[in-house]
């Protein structure tokens, strides 16, 4: 149990398009998922906390209006990068919050995305 | 401000030797958890083991021991008897009780296996 998918699991792109990222908890309710970018050799950074039905908390620096989040319904949650250059080249992961779980191990993450922008 | 500290940018280790990787943390809060994640090339965050900070015990995990020291904030992860597969990165995590439970990640340190 306590599954989470990402589509695409990579994606190229010519400079100036939008991408679109899905999240998926398979087997559970996600009332929140989070959204993390990692460079190489770097830790995750926190991008925004999705919350279901309501906009998503972005963090200091991230450009709401380039990173487009929705998170319609309890096991999917979106990130469209628009209009995106080569500096947005990197790992998109998302991880979801079982709030049912009651215990310690509550957030899962998805594979990844490895995003590359020509 | 709440912070992971990982010292150790990368590590190389016999295969089947013991291996610790430190971390250490800072925050005021008196409730809370650290975790340990292994990230391989392939680049999934896998679950390691994890340590409540009102755990009277070091969690283990297999091959996997965390060594925590609360008045010292340090929750170091120790892997027995090392094996190739092993190699990847490892991340420290703390869990943020007022932030929507979001995590609080360190550096990472890369951990190679030499056989």
């Amino acid at each position: 149990g306590a599954v989470v998918s990402q589509h695409p699991s990579w994606v190229i792109c010519k400079s100036g398009t939008s991408v679109k990222i899905e999240c998926r908890s398979l087997d559970f309710q996600a009332t929140t998922m989070f959204w993390y970018r990692q460079f190489p050799k770097q830790s995750l950074m926190l991008m925004a906390t999705s919350n279901e039905g309501s906009k998503a908390t972005y963090e200091q620096g991230v450009e709401k209006d380039k990173f487009l989040i929705n998170h319609a319904s309890l096991t999917l949650s979106t990130l469209t990068v628009t209009s995106a250059h080569p500096e947005d080249s990197s790992f998109y992961i998302c991880s979801a919050r079982d709030q049912a779980r009651g215990d310690y191990n509550e957030q899962f993450f998805g594979p990844g995305t490895r995003l590359t922008v020509l | 401000a709440q912070k992971i500290t990982q010292t150790q940018p990368g590590m190389f280790v016999q295969e089947k030797e013991a291996v610790t990787l430190d971390c250490t943390y800072d925050t005021s809060d008196p409730s809370y958890g650290l975790f340990w994640y292994k990230q391989p090339s392939s680049g999934e965050m896998i679950f390691l083991i994890y340590q409540g900070s009102y755990d009277q015990q070091n969690a283990t995990e297999g091959r996997y021991s965390l060594n925590f020291q609360k008045a010292r904030k340090s929750a170091n992860l120790v892997i027995s008897a090392s094996q190739l597969g092993d190699s990847a990165m490892y991340f420290c995590a703390m869990r943020d009780m007022d932030s929507n439970y979001q995590l609080i990640w360190g550096a990472g340190t890369k951990l190679i296996i030499k056989p």
